[in-house]
């Protein structure tokens, strides 16, 4: 158990519709990443956010959009959904700054579905 | 930039036989290397990482990976594969974000 909760588990949207898919990071990690993996892939980084500010992005559109809060919880928002943007989508928790920065733990993922 | 090349989609071992999935990395500076394991419908696990303490890591459920800088590669070995082994594993290179490969498939047969 890593500690990085998420929901819901699963997810099933239409397309041009909007969801907001919700992380618990372990305590005390002050950085939370954002991946989607599709079917038969590895997973691609989307964006991190480090103390509530965006600290990189990967080749995402600007529909996919993120906040970080105080008490380690995340989300993910996508905008006008697209076909393509059904995948397992997984958050990562890490704390920057400290020691062993570099590790990511993962949550179990949320898989959305875009009909 | 960097990037990891996982060397084959699909490994199929027999039970009790050597484990070996391959990743070769390509970083402008010294890498930090994982090895992450995924079971069905699951998020991933961490195995192993190197970060230039020593060039044998050695992980969880006896699995270990060895750093060879002059080959750019990170290749995971285990001794000795348990039917509870078979997963998806993924290896991934880290310089802030973190890039993995797509992944090989261990398939242990009984």
């Amino acid at each position: 158990e890593t500690g990085v909760t998420q929901s819901p588990t699963h997810l099933i949207k239409t397309r041009g519709q909007q969801v907001t898919l919700r992380c618990s990071s372990q305590s005390g990690h002050n950085t939370v990443s954002w991946y989607q993996q599709a079917l038969g892939q590895g997973p691609q980084f989307i964006f991190q956010y480090y103390r509530e500010e965006e600290n990189g992005r990967g080749n995402f559109p600007p529909r996919f959009s993120g906040l970080q809060f105080p008490n380690y919880s995340s989300e993910l928002n996508v905008n006008a959904l697209e076909l393509d943007d059904s995948a397992l989508y997984l958050c990562a928790s890490s704390l920057l700054g400290v020691g062993d920065q570099e590790t990511q733990y993962f949550g179990p993922g949320t898989r959305l579905l875009v009909l | 930039a960097q990037s990891v090349t996982q060397l084959g989609s699909h490994v199929s071992v027999s039970e009790g036989a050597l484990v070996l999935l391959r990743c070769n990395y390509s970083s402008s500076v010294p890498p930090y290397l994982f090895w992450y394991v995924q079971y069905p419908n699951q998020g991933l696990q961490l195995l192993l990482k190197y970060t230039s303490a020593a060039t044998l890591v050695k992980g969880i459920n006896d699995f270990e990976a060895e750093f060879k800088k002059s080959e750019t590669s990170f290749h995971l070995t285990k001794p000795s594969a348990h039917m509870s082994d078979a997963a998806e594993y993924f290896c991934a290179v880290s310089l802030g974000d973190m890039r993995f490969g797509a992944g090989t498939r261990l398939t242990v047969k009984p």
